[in-house]
């Protein structure tokens, strides 16, 4: 059973616009939530995260936000730029189970921004 | 400053060989992981090591195995590959009180 959701398969955004990339989680014992962008032929780089304590984290264009009553956080991008192109995973980590920090990834929202 | 390197970048096998999957990281992290990712997957856990000379199973450990006999370094070894263990694999490291990975370019695998 997946424990980190990525609905949306694929999101398409006009350039300038905002892009809203969402994720849901089913373990209350996820305390620590992040967002990576991966391009074709790379490997994924961390953009930002956010802890449970916190509701919103921003870093430039981009804001998280975790609502942890619904299981649910966002990755706003505003503007969107077509360099933010690229697959974003979703993935969470806490201590549970036994594992240390591992990280939960969904399975991913193919974000394309067009000019 | 390198960040995490992965040795080699692609690879073609047939069934029943087998291979060592190389990854290095010059930022002195502790922890360093083992990934796959399939078509329409997200990455999946195969093995991790929280320090030199420990290894653990992750989501997916069947038919693979690890080591960390230096810090620096952890291995992925396939004894005898099976088509089902085409993927691309990624490595990762991290600091022990961080929480964002730093992952490595991927090696392509593929299994005839």
């Amino acid at each position: 059973d997946q424990q980190v959701k990525q609905n949306s398969p694929s999101l398409s955004v006009q350039e300038g616009r905002i892009s809203i990339l969402n994720c849901d989680y089913t373990n209350s014992m996820f305390d620590y939530f992040l967002w990576y962008k991966k391009y074709p032929a790379e490997g994924p780089t961390f953009l930002i995260s956010i802890s449970s304590i916190k509701d919103k984290n921003e870093d430039g264009r981009f804001t998280v936000f975790l609502n942890k009553s619904a299981k649910h956080l966002s990755l706003h991008i505003v503007p969107s730029q077509p360099g933010d192109s690229a697959v974003y995973f979703c993935a969470a980590s806490g201590y549970y189970g036994g594992s240390q920090g591992n990280l939960i990834f969904g399975k991913g929202t193919k974000l394309s921004v067009k000019p | 400053n390198a960040g995490v390197t992965q040795t080699p970048k692609f690879r073609v096998l047939k069934t029943g060989q087998s291979m060592t999957l190389l990854c290095a990281q010059d930022m002195n992290h502790e922890y360093m992981y083992w990934y796959r990712q399939d078509p329409g997957m997200g990455l999946r856990l195969i093995h991790y090591s929280v320090g030199e000379g420990t290894t653990a199973k992750g989501e997916v450990p069947d038919g693979y195995n690890v080591s960390r006999l230096k810090k620096q370094n952890f291995l992925l070894g396939l004894e005898s590959a099976a088509p089902s263990q085409t993927s691309v694999y990624f490595c990762a490291s991290k600091a022990r009180r961080t929480g964002e990975q730093y992952f490595g370019p991927g090696t392509r695998l593929t299994v005839t």
